[in-house]
């Protein structure tokens, strides 16, 4: 059973950048494409990013070019860096996974998440 | 693709049918699954595929739809079923997801 386990600093100040990572265990890192995903307070889920197990790469247009996701295969592990972040991105950010052509490329793993604030 | 879920909020009481809605502003074809979110855990999910269930979801969840119009039913409410579900289509890069119904107990 894959299991996935966010981390990160929790606070950051506005301008500053933010990072995260997720650990994966319990499968192998290379079945799955590794998204990172976010929930603003009140607000929908929306998809940032995702890496394949060989670093193929994929990001939203919306983010304009904020964010990088990144794959340590050595570690298990998928990192996220955002920069110049705002009081907008604030929010709890999930680590998913999905298969190509595998349920309908649906996220069938996901992490439990980690909050996020951006504040002074 | 903007999807749309209604209603925001769902009082249903045990035993009875709760049916949840998902609009999609461009087809998606059958790419769509429905998750299940319970505070402080992680997105569980569902049904993919628009009408298929994951492995382990019991079967008083299903699916229906297809194009812009989705539904997601569950027969008869469990008071474990209390939680936030939301739609996502799967067809198009960046994937979307609707904004949520939280369902309540009646």
């Amino acid at each position: 059973q894959v299991h996935l386990q966010e981390s990160g600093p929790g606070l950051v100040k506005p301008s500053e950048t933010l990072s995260l990572t997720c650990t994966v265990s319990g499968g192998s890192l290379s079945r799955y494409f590794w998204s990172w995903i976010r929930q603003p307070p009140g607000k929908r889920m929306e998809w940032i990013a995702y890496t394949s197990y060989s670093g193929s790469v994929n990001h939203n247009p919306s983010l304009n070019s904020r964010a990088t996701i990144s794959v340590d295969t050595s570690k298990n592990e998928v990192s996220l860096r955002l920069t110049s972040v705002t009081s907008a991105d604030t929010a709890v950010y999930h680590c998913a996974g999905h298969m190509w052509g595998f349920r309908g490329d649906a996220f069938d793993v996901w992490g439990q998440g980690a909050m996020v604030t951006v504040s002074s | 693709i903007v999807m749309t879920q209604s209603p925001a909020t769902l009082s249903v009481s045990p035993g009875e049918r709760a049916t949840l809605s998902c609009r999609a502003s461009l087809g998606v074809g059958s790419k769509v699954a429905w998750f299940q979110h319970k505070p402080g855990q992680a997105p569980r999910l569902l049904i993919y595929g628009a009408f298929t269930r994951a492995p382990g979801i019991p079967a008083r969840f299903s699916g229906s739809g297809s194009g812009t119009e989705f539904t997601l039913t569950i027969s008869s409410l469990q008071s474990e079923d209390i939680a936030v579900y939301f739609c996502q289509q799967c067809d198009t890069w960046p994937v979307t997801f609707g904004q949520g119904t939280r369902l309540e107990i009646k």
